[in-house]
């Protein structure tokens, strides 16, 4: 039972380019989500988070959206830079602690000079 | 130290051998994390301590498993009788106390051949 789910296993954009990377739950009690980034033989390392009470985060180049109707969130980057080629991971928190985290399966981003 | 650490980077176990992956978090970090990754997929939680005390241990995935933090600070988990199906990046990850977003290590790769 999956219920962070990143169904996009890669994409690929232009340098300057918007990146859209989608999520979809299915717990509609989860009440905060977090986006991480991962580089090769790197861990995880925290982007931003949102909290389920907003529609919308923004932090420079990173804004995360929120649809709680259709259980579904995006992080977009704007402009993409080549150093935001990486794996991305929409994340949970299960239970009361932000370190708990239920992950999706990842989104490979390459943005391409 | 300055961010989360563990050793070994790698680790090769032989069938049937006992191995120990270290720990250690940001100093003063209160709440500690393990994580199992397995090949293209998102991390999987594997259990949680709040300083020396291990409050969920529920993502351990057989009594094979079992993970220590005795004084609150380096912790140790310890995988028994290795398995091919152990083989995975294991992660730690602390944050300064729960609900508050959790900063990972590098990970340990466990090859069991």
């Amino acid at each position: 039972d999956q219920q962070v789910k990143q169904n996009s296993p890669s994409l690929s954009v232009q340098e300057g380019r918007i990146s859209i990377l989608n999520c979809d739950y299915t717990n509609s009690m989860f009440d905060y989500f977090l986006w991480y980034k991962k580089y090769p033989a790197e861990g995880p390392t925290f982007l931003i988070s949102i909290s389920s009470i907003k529609d919308k985060n923004e932090d420079g180049r990173f804004t995360v959206f929120l649809n709680k109707s259709a259980k579904h969130l995006s992080l977009h980057i704007v402009p993409s830079q080549p150093g935001d080629s990486a794996v991305y991971f929409c994340a949970a928190p299960r239970g009361g602690s932000q370190g708990n985290l239920i992950f999706g399966k990842g989104t490979k981003l390459s943005v391409k000079p | 130290g300055a961010g989360v650490s563990q050793s070994p980077r790698y680790k090769v176990a032989k069938r049937g051998q006992d191995v120990a992956l270290r720990c250690d978090p940001i100093s003063g970090h209160v709440s500690l994390f393990w994580y199992q990754q397995a090949l293209g997929q998102g991390p999987e939680f594997l259990t949680y301590f709040q300083n020396e005390a291990q409050l969920d241990k529920s993502g351990l995935p057989s009594d094979r498993f079992f993970a220590e933090r005795p004084e609150g600070s380096v912790s140790t988990l310890k995988i028994q009788r290795t398995q091919q199906e152990d083989s995975a990046v294991y992660l730690c990850a602390s944050s300064t106390r729960p609900l508050k977003e959790a900063f990972f290590g590098q990970g340990t790769r466990l090859t069991v051949v």
